[in-house]
């Protein structure tokens, strides 16, 4: 079945821990993006991208980095840098930039 | 003024009513426009694209009103598994973000 893959479902983060969320999708779409959602906000685009090997901040990029060596696959990284990486993680892509977004299901990240 | 509005609810309504919701954008630029469902603790879906005619997908209406700058959802004959958030959405042109509103919760008893 074609769809967006993110995993794990819960990640726990050390103290000065770099973590690794990953987003893999076989949808064939160019486009990707990671959100963050905290309880009673809307979500806050971290990162983007457009085509393979390139990618844009979005509104909350601080802390986090993010590649796209392969068009399946947008992993995100949180980093120590991150000060409140306590959020749910949403993965998206859309195969152009003008249709809707389809999402993962998601990574629950906490503080240890 | 935060660019895309909604009202958080929650709307309780019996199975069978009809209820819509509303959403207010700030910028007059957007073009694009999706209502999203989500459950709790799960990922949003995508619920349907918002048409400048207005649009319809079984007990669903999606309306534009771009002079007032909102957009609209109906939901006729209400089930017990519409209830979740609904999340507006708006998204300017070229390459810009999307941009969620914070959703407005329904929930639908029997």
């Amino acid at each position: 079945d074609g769809g967006i893959t993110q995993s794990p479902k819960y990640l726990f983060r050390k103290e000065g821990q770099n973590v690794t969320l990953s987003c893999e999708q076989n949808l064939n779409h160019d486009a990707m993006y990671w959100y963050r959602q905290d309880p009673g906000q809307g979500l806050r685009l971290i990162y983007y991208s457009q085509i393979v090997n390139d990618f844009q901040k979005g509104d909350i990029a601080e802390g986090y980095s993010v590649s796209r060596e392969k068009k399946e696959s947008f992993p995100l990284t949180v980093t120590s840098a991150q000060k409140n990486p306590t959020a749910f993680y949403l993965c998206a892509s859309s195969s152009t930039r003008e249709q809707p977004q389809h999402f993962g299901d998601g990574t629950r990240l906490s503080i240890l | 003024r935060k660019e895309v509005e909604q009202d958080p609810g929650p709307f309780n309504v019996p199975e069978g009513a009809t209820v819509a919701f509303n959403c207010t954008y700030s910028n007059s630029a957007s073009q694009s426009f999706f209502w999203y469902r989500q459950d709790c603790r799960k990922e949003p879906k995508l619920l349907m694209s918002v048409y400048s005619s207005g649009n319809e997908d079984g007990r669903f209406t999606a309306q534009l009103n771009r002079a007032s700058q909102y957009i609209s959802l109906l939901i006729r004959d209400s089930k017990l598994s519409d209830s979740a958030t609904y999340l507006c959405v708006v998204k300017g042109t070229g390459f810009q973000k999307l941009v969620f509103g914070t959703g407005t919760r329904l929930l639908v008893s029997p």
